[in-house]
């Protein structure tokens, strides 16, 4: 069974880089089928999509966050990581890694992260 | 505001039928396959449809999902106090380069 744990710092100061990793198990983040993507979640609000990377390095951002973040992957970690620059409180949310699948679909999903953008 | 629209909210009694709608535009639903997924408080999101009309193993089929042009719809039939959550579709939006979703729709169970 696939599974994917985000890790990193729960607390970020504003102006700061968030930083998160997604580690995943049960499976090989190297497959070509699939991306491994960010969303995010405010407090009580809906989702956001953050964006992806396929295990060849290539990604696809979010146009409103595409100055500020960065999505990189790790093979022979099997790993893939999110930075996001300049966070302010609009940054703070839950962050979910997640298997993406062609058709545009998010079939695993990691438990979240709550994030919180605080002096 | 999202680039797909979702009613906040529907209701029904145990053992009835809602459905939830999610209108787009012809750069998202409209030329791509939508997803729909389940959400209770505290919890990741959990894939129900994807595909527009495509049940992943383990989802009960009284949980559907259709397309037509530019709109979606998640349909529960037989409903349970055990669906009461929010629920959200997804897809993929040309015009944007990005994956866009509702804003969500909360299902109460009366």
């Amino acid at each position: 069974q696939l599974q994917l744990q985000e890790s990193g710092s729960g607390l970020v100061q504003p102006s700061q880089t968030l930083s998160l990793t997604c580690t995943v198990s049960g499976g090989s983040i190297s497959s070509s089928i699939y991306s491994w993507s960010w969303i995010r979640q405010p407090p009580g609000k809906g989702l956001e999509w953050i964006g992806f990377i396929y295990h060849s390095g290539s990604t696809y951002y979010s146009p409103s966050l595409r100055s500020r973040v960065t999505i990189s992957i790790d093979t022979s970690r099997n790993q893939f990581s999110l930075k996001l620059s300049s966070v302010t409180a609009a940054d703070t949310a839950v962050y979910y890694c997640a298997r993406r699948e062609i058709g545009e679909f998010f079939d695993y999903w990691g438990q979240g992260i709550l994030v919180t953008v605080s002096s | 505001q999202s680039v797909l629209t979702q009613p906040p909210s529907v209701s029904a009694a145990p053992g009835q039928k809602v459905t939830i709608s999610c209108s787009g535009s012809s750069s998202n639903i409209g030329n791509n396959y939508v997803s729909w997924y389940q959400q209770f408080p505290g919890t990741a999101p959990k894939l129900l449809i994807s595909d527009n009309d495509k049940r992943p193993s383990g989802i009960p089929d009284r949980f559907s999902g259709s397309k037509s042009d530019t709109s979606a719809t998640l349909g529960i039939t037989g409903l349970q106090t055990g669906d009461e959550a929010v629920y959200y579709c997804g897809t993929w939006d040309n015009s944007l380069g990005a994956g866009v979703f509702g804003g969500g729709t909360k299902v109460t169970v009366l």
